[in-house]
């Protein structure tokens, strides 16, 4: 157990339709990280918040956008979807978000696009 | 953007074999990481790497950070039932002056079978 937190592990929605994933990082990180996982992309880093501000942007679409909240917590919020978005999603955290610091991941979020 | 090109792809190796693989990049990385990934779970942290010329071990599991900082391989000994999945170099680097990170750049992976 990584203790990182992701829920729902399974979600199935519609095209055009809005979803938020939600993370809790281990106890004592203070950077969460999202990534998605595909088939054909791989994992690929979308972004990062370090004790509630963004920190790092990598591949994220315009109509992905996340938060971190006080209690450390983060919402990754994906709208307008599209068949193409049905991926795994996860979320990492590291205590600092230095280089030095490795990350852990849950276990993810399945989201599958009808 | 960064690429890490990751060896083998797959590999089909019998109970008790040595493993090897490996990930080279024409990026410099601060950091290497080297995860496994169990089918409906997320990526496990194996080996953290922090120094270029850097030689890790966790159990049967050895890795090393490229002096060029653009390389890291991943070796299991001995392998067991238990090491079939799917290994990802990972390769981080400093966005800021500060040390801070920005995410990980990952491999494509190399999917291990371990045959009767």
């Amino acid at each position: 157990d990584s203790g990182v937190t992701q829920t729902p592990k399974h979600l199935i929605t519609a095209t055009g339709q809005r979803v938020t994933l939600r993370c809790s990082p281990r106890s004592g990180d203070l950077s969460v990280y999202w990534y998605q996982q595909s088939l054909d992309q791989g994992l690929q880093f979308l972004i990062q918040y370090y004790n509630g501000e963004e920190r790092a942007k990598g591949n994220i679409l315009e109509r992905f956008s996340a938060q971190q909240f006080p209690d450390l917590h983060s919402e990754l919020n994906l709208s307008s979807l599209e068949l193409g978005d049905s991926a795994l999603y996860f979320c990492a955290s590291s205590v600092d978000g230095a280089d030095n610091q490795p990350q852990h991941f849950g276990d993810g979020t399945r989201l599958s696009i009808l | 953007g960064q690429q890490l090109n990751q060896s083998p792809q797959s590999m089909f190796i019998q109970e008790g074999e040595d493993v090897s693989m490996n990930c080279t990049s024409s990026s410099i990385f601060n950091t290497w990481l080297w995860y496994k990934q169990e089918p409906g779970e997320g990526p496990v942290l194996l080996i953290a790497l922090y120094k270029a010329g850097e030689l890790t071990s966790n159990g049967r599991l050895t890795a090393q950070f490229g002096i060029t900082r653009k390389d890291s391989f991943l070796n299991i000994s001995a392998s067991i039932p238990s090491d079939v999945g799917i290994y990802f170099c990972a390769g981080l680097s400093t966005l800021y002056s500060g040390g801070g990170a920005d995410g990980l750049t990952f491999g494509k992976g190399t999917h291990l079978i371990i045959q009767p």
